[in-house]
């Protein structure tokens, strides 16, 4: 079964302050992972997709980076509208490549304070 | 920007009542996708639809569940008989063809509350 760990569960910075959210996951053959944002009572908004370890992308203030376990998203300089929950998920191959379900984490609550 | 619309977006309901939760997925998609969020919970995988039918469904996504694609544009979810623990957030998203270089587009979520 897909299991997906974000921590901290909560992370309150001031803003400026640089820090880094964890993603460890585990899955039997990872298709892509996705960082998502999501704002009180909103859907997920997409952020990032990464395919294999080792791949880094970034926008913005945001980094995200792979590795065969876990992911980090990294947040530098951070401001009063980063404030949100981040969620990571999995997407697994699956038998007959029709799964396409994503396998999210609880998220992490960043706020940011000015 | 295209986006995938979700109504209502709040729905009280009686336990045992039948409810509809309906979405508007982003145009050219042809993987449409339920999810739901109890709260304070993480968000789960309910069902998946493509080429008008069911491509994968959860446990959760029992009898009592069911996802139709009505007409071009719509895709509703039912929930026959509700129940207490079915209060929850739902979700519906789409993607271009289900494929994890093209991500799943979130709608604004119908909140759904059973007493």
């Amino acid at each position: 079964e897909d299991q997906v760990t974000q921590s901290p569960e909560a992370l309150r910075l001031q803003e400026g302050e640089s820090s880094s959210l964890n993603c460890s996951y585990t899955v039997s053959g990872l298709r892509g992972l996705f960082w998502y944002r999501q704002d009180p009572g909103k859907g997920p908004e997409f952020l990032f997709t990464l395919y294999s370890a080792g791949e880094e992308k970034e926008k913005e203030r945001l980094k995200a980076t792979l590795t065969k376990k876990e992911s980090f998203l990294h947040i530098t300089a951070p401001k009063p509208e980063d404030s949100a929950t981040y969620l990571c998920a999995v997407q697994a191959w699956g038998s007959g490549g029709s799964n396409y379900k994503l396998t999210f984490g609880k998220g992490t609550l960043l706020t940011v304070n000015p | 920007e295209p986006e995938v619309t979700q109504t209502p977006s709040h729905q009280v309901t009686q336990m045992g009542q039948e409810v509809i939760l309906r979405c508007v997925p982003i145009s050219n998609h042809l993987y449409f996708y339920w999810y739901r969020q109890i709260l304070g919970q993480k968000v789960e995988f309910l069902v998946s639809f493509y080429n008008n039918e069911i491509s994968e469904k959860s446990e959760i996504f029992d009898d009592q569940f069911s996802v139709e694609r009505p007409d071009g544009s719509n895709f509703t979810l039912k929930i026959r008989s509700t129940k207490l623990e079915d209060s929850a957030m739902y979700f519906c998203a789409s993607n271009l063809d289900g494929s994890s270089y093209n991500e799943q587009f979130f709608g604004p979520g119908t909140r759904l509350t059973v007493l």
